[in-house]
């Protein structure tokens, strides 16, 4: 167990519909990390929050947005979805905010999004 | 632009055998990092490694060992005496940041038989 959550673990949805990803870090760790990883595009780093600031932004559509809130979970919302959606999203936390060279990091378990 | 490639979509080995997997990555920067990461059959990612461009010493955990060679832009990971629990899908990564701003590797699924 890496002590990071995510919830929930399934969700199937329709087109067009809107989802929100949960995910509760490491105690302790500060940044919250979100990939994507589908058949089509593989794994993708989509954004970091780092203490409730967002520090970097990857292949992250403008139909998706996060937030890192002050007890330092984290949501992905997701909108407007589309088949393409479809894929296992990560969560991940470390101490740091980037480049703290011992630096580990820890991933939750995924959550599955099956757009129908 | 940067760009990590994984030639190797998969690898069988048989228990016991050495088993080394390739990296080979793109980047105009001087400084960046590279990673690798394990996905197991059961889905999760667990974070193996990261290495600074300045720090080129080979890196050795248990069983596992890291060659970080600039001149030929490679980050090969070699699992030795490889076990039935090695077998997962391995993702070679890289970074411009130092953090986990991180561009993959389509993955390496490594089988090892019993």
């Amino acid at each position: 167990d890496s002590g990071v959550t995510q919830t929930p673990k399934h969700l199937i949805t329709a087109t067009g519909q809107r989802v929100t990803l949960r995910c509760s870090p490491r105690s302790g760790d500060l940044s919250v990390y979100w990939y994507q990883q589908s058949l089509d595009q593989g794994l993708q780093f989509l954004i970091h929050y780092y203490n409730g600031e967002e520090r970097a932004k990857g292949n992250i559509l403008e139909r998706f947005s996060a937030q890192q809130f002050p007890d330092l979970h984290s949501e992905l919302n997701l909108s407007s979805l589309e088949l393409g959606d479809s894929a296992l999203y990560f969560c991940a936390s470390s101490v740091a905010p980037d480049s703290y060279y011992t630096d580990t990091q820890y991933f939750g378990p995924g959550t599955r999004l099956t757009v129908l | 632009a940067q760009k990590v490639t994984q030639a190797q979509t998969e690898i069988s080995v048989v228990e016991k055998e050495d088993v080394t997997l390739d990296c080979v990555y793109e980047t105009r920067d001087t400084t960046y990092y590279l990673f690798w990461y394990k996905q197991p059959p059961s889905g999760e990612l667990v974070f193996l490694i990261r290495r600074n461009s300045f720090d080129e010493q080979n890196e050795i955990s248990g069983r596992y060992s890291w060659n970080f060679q600039k001149s030929t832009s490679s980050f090969n990971f070699t699992i030795t005496a490889s076990q039935v629990v090695d077998s997962a899908v391995y993702f070679c990564a890289l970074s411009n940041t130092g953090g986990f701003k991180t561009i993959f590797g389509a993955g390496t699924r490594l089988f090892v038989k019993a």
